[in-house]
């Protein structure tokens, strides 16, 4: 398997602009998660996916971030509009389910809002 | 609220040595720990994973420990070389609703040749 494939690895936009990061799981993972990285705050869950349910979206910092997960195979995060503190390393992962299991990370989508 | 917190925060030291970095985690109540490597502008490798049950894990020169009821985890790097070169960074899952990994700030390492 080709791990976490996430796209597109760098995005660089301007403020207002819509942004929709991608993300494929490794095959036959049911449980995927979208972190954000900034210097001051680490990383940080965004949402938490389980057989592409939305199960746990606290972390979600506003109203125009949103994430979908249509099927096993494809998730997205979106922010509508962007804003230039919104730029950040975005990371997808994904694992078995069962709180017990491994997570596996992708290459992460730098984002740079200006 | 599950705190991590990782000690130190940079560590540089000459190649060859032995190393300890340390993870600490405030809610004792998980379910695994994760260490993992990342590099600069990469994404995030998995170097060992110990669920609660166990102690410790070991892979290569890497072993990491597990003691739970103080909330602590160590990583020990043996035979230190340049490409060990990197930030690691510890993660605990304690489900309870908050299932996903919570990580610690790192710990940035150089290896001097």
């Amino acid at each position: 398997d080709a791990g976490v494939i996430q796209s597109p690895r760098h995005e660089v936009t301007e403020m207002g602009q819509e942004v929709t990061l991608r993300c494929k799981p490794i095959s036959g993972h049911n449980s995927l998660f979208w972190y954000r990285q900034t210097m001051m705050r680490g990383l940080e869950l965004l949402i938490y996916f389980n057989n592409n349910v939305p199960i746990d979206d606290s972390g979600m910092p506003e109203d125009r971030f949103s994430a979908k997960m249509p099927n096993a195979s494809f998730s997205t995060l979106k922010i509508q509009p962007s804003e230039p503190r919104d730029s950040a390393v975005y990371f997808c992962a994904s694992s078995l389910s069962g709180l017990w299991a491994e997570a596996f990370f992708g290459q992460g989508t730098r984002l740079t809002v200006v | 609220k599950q705190e991590v917190t990782q000690i130190p925060a940079a560590l540089s030291v000459p190649e060859g040595e032995n190393l300890v970095l340390n993870c600490s985690f405030t809610d004792s109540a998980i379910y695994n720990l994760q260490w993992f490597r990342q590099d600069p502008g990469k994404g995030l490798t998995s170097l060992l994973l110990i669920q609660s049950s166990q102690r410790e894990q070991t892979s290569g020169r890497l072993n990491a420990s597990l003691d739970k009821s103080s909330g602590r985890s160590t990583l020990y790097i043996a035979a230190s070389q340049p490409g060990d070169s990197a930030t690691y960074l510890c993660a605990v899952r304690s489900g309870g609703g908050a299932d996903g990994l919570t990580f610690g700030k790192g710990t940035h390492l150089i290896i001097q040749p």
